[in-house]
C-alpha cells in the first residue's frame, strides 16, 4: 500500500513555457503532500507543503508565483512551473503523508525536467 | 536553528559492515527516519525510530538515542546494490520533517 505516482516521469521543454507535474496517491487519501526539488549531487530541498483545499505553504526563497501548487482533492496535487528557464531544470519529487503523527512520507518516482 | 549532520560520503567493501551516523538539533522530536536514495530515483523508506534503542530489519538496523540527539544506520553484509545515498530525517515538534544532506555510500568489490 501507500503508493504515490507522478506524471510525467520526464519532460523537456523550451524556455518560457509552462510545465505541469501531477502527483497522485493511488491507494490512500493524503491531506498533505510535499514538493521537493533536487539538483544533481545535492540533497532534497523542500519547496512547499500542499494541503488539500487550502493554499500551499512555500519555503523561504521559493517563488509562489512561479511554482503554482494546487491540491484540489485528497489524492491529487499538481505543481506548475510557469515560464520555465534552464535554471529550473531539476529533479522534482512529490511525497504524500498518510498520518501526521507518524509523519512517514511516501515518495513518487520523481519528474526530470529539462528546460532548453 | 534546526540542524541535522551526517557524513557527506563513506566508502566500504562488499560483504563488510558500515555504520552511518546522524546527529540532530531540532525544536522537539517526534521520530527519526532513514531513507535510501539511488541516483536518479526518489527516496525509499528504510526505518523509523521514535524510542531509544535498536530496530533491526534484515541486513539493516537503526539506533536512536534521544538524550544524545544521535542515530546511526548499520548496514551488514554489504552488497553492491547498497551503493546509494542515505538520508536521515527528523520530525520536529510541528511535525515538519527536517532532512539531512545525505551520506553517499560507495561500495567497492
Amino acid at each position: 500500500g501507500a503508493v504515490v505516482s507522478q506524471h510525467p516521469s520526464w519532460v523537456i521543454c523550451k524556455s518560457g513555457t509552462s510545465v505541469k507535474i501531477e502527483c497522485r496517491s493511488l491507494d490512500f487519501q493524503a491531506t498533505t503532500m510535499f514538493w521537493y526539488r533536487q539538483f544533481p549531487k545535492q540533497s532534497l530541498m523542500l519547496m512547499a507543503t500542499s494541503n488539500e483545499g487550502s493554499k500551499a505553504t512555500y519555503e523561504q526563497g521559493v517563488e509562489k508565483d512561479k511554482f503554482l501548487i494546487n491540491h484540489a482533492s485528497l489524492t491529487l496535487s499538481t505543481l506548475t512551473v510557469t515560464s520555465a528557464h534552464p535554471e529550473d531544470s531539476s529533479f522534482y519529487i512529490c511525497s504524500a503523508r498518510l498520518d501526521r503523527a507518524y509523519n512517514e512520507q511516501f515518495f513518487g518516482p520523481g519528474t526530470r525536467l529539462t528546460v532548453l | 536553528g534546526q540542524n541535522i549532520d551526517q557524513p557527506t560520503e563513506m566508502t566500504a567493501t562488499e560483504g563488510a559492515i558500515v555504520q552511518i551516523n546522524c546527529t540532530y538539533q531540532t525544536s522537539g522530536f517526534n521520530g527519526l527516519f532513514w531513507y535510501q536514495q539511488h541516483a536518479g530515483e526518489a527516496p525509499t523508506f528504510l526505518s523509523y525510530n521514535v524510542l531509544d534503542g535498536l530496530e533491526e530489519k534484515g541486513r539493516f538496523s537503526s539506533f536512536l538515542s534521544r538524550s544524545k540527539g544521535y542515530s546511526y544506520l548499520l548496514l551488514k553484509e554489504l552488497q553492491m546494490k547498497d551503493s546509494a545515498s542515505y538520508l536521515c530525517a527528523v520530525t520536529d515538534s510541528n511535525y515538519q520533517l527536517i532532512w539531512g544532506a545525505g551520506t553517499k555510500l560507495i561500495i567497492k568489490p
